[in-house]
């Protein structure tokens, strides 16, 4: 079956601690985005990337990183920088940033104390 | 600044019909997507409109209007797993998808 898989479902975390969420993709997909749901909010889009090696910063990239070595993974990670990090974390790709519709992965809920 | 507004909450009957409304002032405009969400779990695509009008899949339909700025999505028939939160999406122009709060939908018996 083809789809995205994020892991693990549920994450906690000490404070001041760097954290990797991961996000793989066997859809082909060359687009692939990460955003952040916090409760009463639309989803807001951390970072997104076109093309493996490349990634754009989207409106609330502050205190996280990715990268996209592999056409498949797109990893996230919530650094120490981060000053309000538990949410709950969706993973999302398309065909490329042009075409309609994204497919999500269940998600990661980051608690972080 | 660009700004989608929806209902917080709304309440509906078994085997009634609801319409929930989305307004929306983007940069540009590419396509408007609806997406249900159950709690907890990821969004699911349910409609995309690009030109006005109505698109009928099954007991849901979403409508357009560009020059209003306005869509709504009507569901029919509902069912108690309908409960949900329904999320209005715009697709500006720079192919960013500019999100709702979403409308949490409550079904009653």
């Amino acid at each position: 079956d083809g789809g995205i898989t994020q892991s693990p479902k549920y994450l906690f975390r000490k404070e001041g601690q760097n954290v990797t969420l991961s996000c793989e993709q066997n859809l082909n997909h060359d687009a692939m985005y990460w955003y952040r749901q916090d409760p009463g909010q639309g989803l807001r889009l951390i970072y997104y990337s076109q093309i493996v090696n490349d990634f754009q910063k989207g409106d609330i990239a502050e205190g996280y990183s990715v990268s996209r070595e592999k056409k498949e993974s797109f990893p996230l990670t919530v650094t120490s920088a981060q000053k309000n990090p538990t949410a709950f974390y969706l993973c999302a790709s398309s065909i490329d940033l042009e075409r309609e519709q994204q497919y999500f992965g269940p998600g990661t809920r980051l608690t972080v104390t | 600044g660009q700004n989608i507004d929806q209902p917080t909450e709304m309440t509906a009957t078994e085997g009634a019909i609801v319409q929930i409304n989305c307004t929306y002032q983007t940069s540009g405009f590419n396509g408007l997507f609806w997406y249900q969400q159950h709690a907890g779990e990821a969004p699911t695509f349910l409609s995309y409109n690009v030109l006005d009008g109505l698109e009928e899949k099954g007991r849901f339909s979403s409508f357009l209007s560009r020059s209003k700025g306005y869509s709504y999505l009507l569901l029919k028939e509902l069912q108690m797993k309908d409960s949900a939160s329904y999320l209005c999406a715009v697709l500006d122009s720079n192919y960013q998808l500019i999100w709702g709060a979403g409308t949490k939908l409550i079904i009653k018996p």
